[in-house]
């Protein structure tokens, strides 16, 4: 059964740093894309990026570059979202979503780590 | 502003046929790469209710449809019933940003 678990809420003061994660199961990690989905409250859904286990290759939304990092430990079927330096902005609910071999969709995805950042 | 317009909200009494349009342009719908549709309730992750335009994993309703025209495409709930009471989203690539994007989400109430 595939699974992508993520880690729990997260509560930071601005300017903190971050990294939030999605542990993967019941596939092979390195054959799919994982990507990461941003939901503000009461919004819609924001496609940030996405990277390839098996290189690393990563892709952003130009919305996204710069202002956030994505990465896999390949060696435990994780990946990453980081901030260096968190904004009030960046308070959200995040998704992790593994992408189909086929034409850019999530099949499956996490449930989601809820960010606070208040000072 | 999203690349991807849908109406914010559509409703429909039990049993009806309603649509919800997602609009987009030449470079993600008009360019011919695929749409998407996702069902999210509250407090939940979004999960995938239509793939590569008109395609249903496993376990959803023949109820929902998909179809594409040009720069536009469409989700269809025909028999509409309480429990698809949701946000709808749907999702293309865009070949000038180089990178997917969703609609902005459309509400659905079932009257």
């Amino acid at each position: 059964e595939v699974q992508l678990v993520q880690s729990g809420a997260e509560v930071k003061k601005p300017g903190e740093s971050l990294k939030i994660s999605c542990k993967v199961s019941g596939y092979t990690f390195t054959h799919y894309w994982i990507g990461w989905v941003r939901q503000m409250p009461g919004k819609g859904l924001e496609w940030m990026g996405i990277i390839y286990p098996g290189d690393s290759d990563t892709r952003y939304s130009p919305s996204f570059q710069g202002q956030v990092t994505i990465s896999v430990d390949e060696s435990i079927n994780t990946a990453y979202l980081q901030w260096s330096s968190l904004k009030a902005s960046d308070a959200a609910m995040y998704f992790c979503a593994r992408e189909s071999e086929s034409d850019y969709h999530f099949d499956y995805w996490g449930q989601g780590t809820p960010v606070t950042v208040s000072s | 502003q999203s690349v991807l317009t849908q109406p914010p909200s559509v409703s429909g009494a039990p049993g009806q046929r309603v649509t919800i349009s997602c609009t987009g342009s030449s470079s993600n719908i008009g360019a011919n790469y695929a749409v998407h549709w996702y069902q999210q309730f509250p407090g939940t992750a979004p999960k995938l209710l239509i793939s590569i335009t008109n395609n249903r994993p496993s376990g959803v309703p023949d109820r929902f449809s998909g179809s594409k025209s040009g720069t536009s495409a469409s989700l269809a709930i025909t028999g509409l019933q309480a429990e698809d009471e949701a946000d709808y989203y749907c999702q293309s690539y865009d070949s000038s940003l180089s990178a997917s994007v969703f609609g902005g989400g459309t509400k659905l109430t079932v009257l």
